[in-house]
């Protein structure tokens, strides 16, 4: 069976310093890999997402950056932090099928990110 | 622009009542609608429905789809307490993006 690991579970930072949370998917090859950052009481926002090892689009213009490195593996980073960085960052999976066809939408567990 | 709209906010029953939760979307090329329950932590997957009319369920939630008017409800029976949570639902987005696009969810409140 599948599973998605993000570490950490939760982060407190200074604004102004570097982020880095990393998501990693076991049990399925070639997925499709989303970045997520959901304020208090707020719906889901669409960060990042990637078809591909070094395929990233992004839907937000800010100070936030996702790398792809390995087929697997999902990185959300940031050089300087913000205050409004602070959220919970979800990071999920899919499978990655012919166009026109969906599959549903799977979420790791989830980091909450205060930045002071 | 592809988008989900979902009502009411926020409800607050007392268990025991039933509730009908209500997603509507636009989205071009429609391909399913997905239902998500989010506790304290990320959203854990309900249901995905593709078709119109064929009512899914597990336990005492349902969910059904009208692709004609676009939109799709859920109903939670006998209410417990342990389904107060958000309720996301979701549309994958325009064929060929691989997004998804997600409402603001329905806050549940379930008083024992």
């Amino acid at each position: 069976s599948q599973t998605i690991h993000q570490w950490p579970a939760t982060l407190v930072q200074p604004v102004g310093s570097p982020l880095s949370l990393e998501c990693t998917v076991e049990g399925t090859s070639n997925p499709n890999l989303y970045w997520y950052r959901q304020a208090a009481g707020r719906g889901l926002q669409l960060l990042f997402y990637s078809v591909g090892i070094g395929q990233i689009s992004s839907e937000v213009p800010q100070n936030l950056s996702a790398s792809r490195p390995q087929d697997r593996q999902f990185i959300l980073s940031s050089k300087k932090l913000l205050l409004s960085d602070s959220g919970f960052y979800l990071c999920a999976w899919s499978v990655r099928g012919p166009v026109g066809v969906s599959y549903e939408q799977y979420f790791g567990p989830g980091t909450r990110l205060t930045v002071t | 622009e592809d988008k989900v709209v979902q009502s009411p906010l926020s409800l607050v029953v007392h268990e025991g009542d039933t509730v009908t939760l209500n997603c509507s979307y636009e989205v071009t090329n429609f391909r399913s609608l997905l239902w998500y329950k989010q506790e304290k932590k990320a959203p854990t997957f309900l249901f995905m429905l593709t078709s119109s009319g064929i009512e899914k369920k597990s336990g005492r939630l349902s969910s059904i789809l009208d692709k004609k008017e676009l939109f799709s409800i859920l109903n939670i029976t006998a209410t417990q307490t342990g389904d107060s949570a958000v309720y996301l639902c979701a549309v994958p987005g325009t064929s060929g993006t691989y997004k998804y696009i997600f409402g603001t969810g329905t806050r549940l409140k379930v008083l024992a």
